[in-house]
């Protein structure tokens, strides 16, 4: 089944503990990229890759890292999480370069809460 | 600065009943829009788009109409049916310049009561 997985749905945690949120395609996109979903504000872009090792800030990328090693996985990377990170997380990703013409598929979601 | 607008955070319609989002921008630059529903513990999946060369686009029961003067899109959805309750967000992209950005707006959560 075509999918995007993110793992955990779930995560609580506490403030300056590095974490890392995994994402993972079985489409062979070359498309992903991060939101982050806050009540009034809706889905707000962190990051996103045009291709393997190739990475750029969205909207919000303060407090966060990515990576694009591999094709299929493009891990977030809080390195010292604060409350204000509390939020709902996505993955997307998409076939060819970028958003135009070729929707996003999303993930679940993970839904973070730092303390 | 919100640069993608949903004004209104909820709408509730009568199931048969026609739903209209709407949906405001204020990037001139912006040449790409995109329709999102979202239900509660998954993911947003896409829905219809359209360029800003067209002023509608249709799939079934869901037509987007554009307005580039006015920098507004709508929604519409007819007839409505109680499984097209759930969120809807807009979105905005720029075609040829930044491919990979995607402007969210703050959603309108649909409500179709049967």
């Amino acid at each position: 089944e075509a999918q995007v997985t993110q793992n955990p749905r779930y995560l609580i945690t506490v403030t300056g503990k590095k974490l890392t949120v995994t994402c993972s395609q079985n489409m062979n996109h070359e498309y992903m990229s991060w939101y982050r979903q806050d009540p009034g504000l809706g889905l707000r872009q962190i990051y996103y890759s045009m291709n393997v090792e190739v990475t750029d800030k969205g909207d919000v990328p303060e407090g966060y890292k990515v990576s694009r090693k591999e094709k299929r996985n493009f891990p977030l990377i809080l390195e010292s999480p604060s409350p204000n990170q509390t939020s709902l997380y996505f993955c997307a990703s998409s076939q060819g370069q970028g958003v135009v013409n070729s929707p996003l598929h999303f993930g679940n979601g993970t839904r973070l809460t730092v303390t | 600065d919100q640069q993608v607008k949903q004004n209104s955070p909820s709408l509730s319609v009568q199931e048969g009943r026609i739903s209209i989002l709407n949906c405001d921008y204020t990037n001139s630059m912006f040449d790409y829009f995109l329709w999102y529903k979202k239900y509660p513990a998954e993911g947003p999946t896409f829905l219809i788009s359209i360029s800003s060369i067209k002023d509608k686009n249709e799939d079934g029961r869901f037509t987007v109409f554009l307005n580039k003067s006015a920098k507004h899109l709508s929604l519409h959805i007819v007839p409505s049916q109680p499984g097209d309750s759930a969120v809807y967000f807009c979105a905005a992209s720029y075609q040829y310049n930044q491919g990979g950005k995607l402007i969210f707006g703050q959603g309108t959560e649909l409500s179709v009561k049967p």
